[in-house]
């Protein structure tokens, strides 16, 4: 089915270890998003591409890096993972800038 | 920046009773999305608004857009149980970029 893919969907990591959340989609968006979700906090972005070539910071960027490897995919690595960074981390794509948002299923991370 | 706040944070509604949820941005806004997100799942886009004093509807929903463009709400009849979840509002600035409201979780009593 056409959409955003996540991988993994869960996953345990001790403090310091690294990660890398790959997040793909297959419908010729220009623009993806990582996003975390945690209880009573919304989405708060953490790094966007508005196009492919092109990275920026959001709201929540300290202690991850992405990487917008071509027009279909977009990773997010966490390099020393800490117990605050357990979250819900979605991906999401869009066409255009004011349309609306496609998500992924998320990756529910836990670090101890 | 641009703050998204959206009330109540809970809302427990009695199965066939109405309820509306309110978004507030501290800015005027471009446009106005809305999401739904079920229990263990991921948000799904639901509209998009864009005018000012815009309503549209979707069967039981009923979207509005402030007429100055910093308010919006969902209002949803006749409640079931597969209207259970969680409800976000995501405004947009002059920057193109989305904020989305803590979000409005509704639980259903039959």
């Amino acid at each position: 089915n056409a959409g955003v893919t996540q991988t993994p969907k869960f996953q345990v990591l001790k403090t310091g270890q690294s990660m890398t959340l790959q997040c793909a989609q297959d419908m010729n968006h220009n623009s993806m998003y990582w996003y975390r979700q945690d209880p009573g906090m919304g989405l708060r972005l953490i790094y966007y591409s508005a196009s492919e070539g092109t990275t920026d910071k959001g709201e929540v960027p300290n202690g991850y890096n992405v990487s917008r490897l071509n027009k279909r995919e977009f990773s997010l690595r966490l390099e020393s993972a800490a117990p605050s960074q357990t979250s819900v981390y979605f991906c999401a794509s869009s066409g255009l800038r004011t349309e609306g948002y496609t998500f992924g299923s998320g990756t529910r991370l836990t670090v101890v | 920046g641009q703050q998204v706040m959206q009330i109540p944070q809970y809302q427990h509604v009695q199965e066939g009773e109405d309820f509306t949820t309110y978004c507030n941005s501290s800015t005027t806004l471009s446009n106005i999305q809305w999401y739904k997100q079920r229990p263990g799942g991921h948000p799904v886009f639901l509209i998009q608004l864009v005018k000012s004093g815009e309503v549209k509807k979707q069967k039981r929903l009923t979207f509005q857009f402030g007429e100055a463009k910093k308010n919006s709400s969902l209002h949803i009849t006749a409640t079931q149980t597969t209207d259970v979840g969680t409800y976000f509002c995501a405004g947009r600035g002059g920057d193109y970029k989305l904020s989305f409201g803590a979000g409005t979780t509704v639980t259903v009593r039959a």
